[in-house]
């Protein structure tokens, strides 16, 4: 069973940093792409970040590029997300997912970030 | 940027049929995926490759992509269908691409 559980969320201030973490079992990581997608809340999803199965390609929606970096470690089989210059904008439930073409067929729990002073 | 707008909510009987409709320029040309969230909880796949079903995903829920139009249809819906529902698209400019969401509700 494909098992994916984020943590590392919390409250932070505007401007400050914070690392998601997400650790996969159930299935071969490094054979496939992660991704990270979030909601703030009361709204929709929205997609953040794509990285290869290899980690040598990375992509960013426009809304956190230059700010948020997508990195893995499959030795680990454990997705990251470094997230910089946070604003009030980013506070949201953040998912990690498991990349299957061009759709996310699992999903984990999600982990709260809260942007406030 | 690339966009997919749904209906903010759709209402519907028990047992009859629910229609989802998802629009975006040149839909039918992407492959769309549909997503089901229930209130606290994370979002499940129902529909991928546009009209392919996940396993454990019951035959009531189906899809179909044509035009500028992506559709989920639920048949004979039921109570535990009441959520969200996203769709989502893939394109090589933009990436991942959701859906507004629709609120499906059981009356």
């Amino acid at each position: 069973e494909v098992q994916l559980v984020e943590s590392g969320g919390g409250l932070v201030q505007p401007g400050g940093s914070l690392r998601l973490s997400c650790a996969a079992s159930g299935f071969i990581f490094s054979s496939y792409a992660m991704n990270w997608v979030r909601q703030a809340p009361g709204r929709g999803l929205e997609w953040v970040s794509d990285i290869s199965a290899s980690g040598g390609s990375t992509y960013y929606a426009d809304s956190v590029r230059g700010r948020f970096t997508i990195s893995r470690d499959n030795s680990k089989n454990t997705l990251y997300l470094q997230m910089n210059s946070l604003r009030a904008a980013d506070t949201a439930v953040y998912y990690c997912a498991k990349g299957d073409a061009s759709y996310f067929m699992a999903w984990g729990q999600g982990t709260l970030v809260t942007v406030s002073s | 940027s690339y966009e997919l707008t749904q209906p903010p909510s759709v209402s519907v009987s028990p047992g009859q049929t629910a229609t989802i409709t998802c629009s975006g320029d040149k839909l039918g040309d992407k492959y769309a995926s549909w997503y089901q969230q229930k209130p606290g909880q994370s979002p499940v796949l129902v529909i991928y490759q546009d009209s392919k079903r996940p396993s454990g995903i019951p035959e009531r829920f189906s899809g179909s992509n044509s035009g500028n139009t992506a559709t989920l249809t639920i048949s004979g819906t039921q109570a535990m269908d009441e959520a969200d529902y996203y769709c989502q698209a893939w394109d090589s400019s933009n990436f991942f691409v959701f859906g507004t969401g629709t609120k499906v509700t059981v009356l």
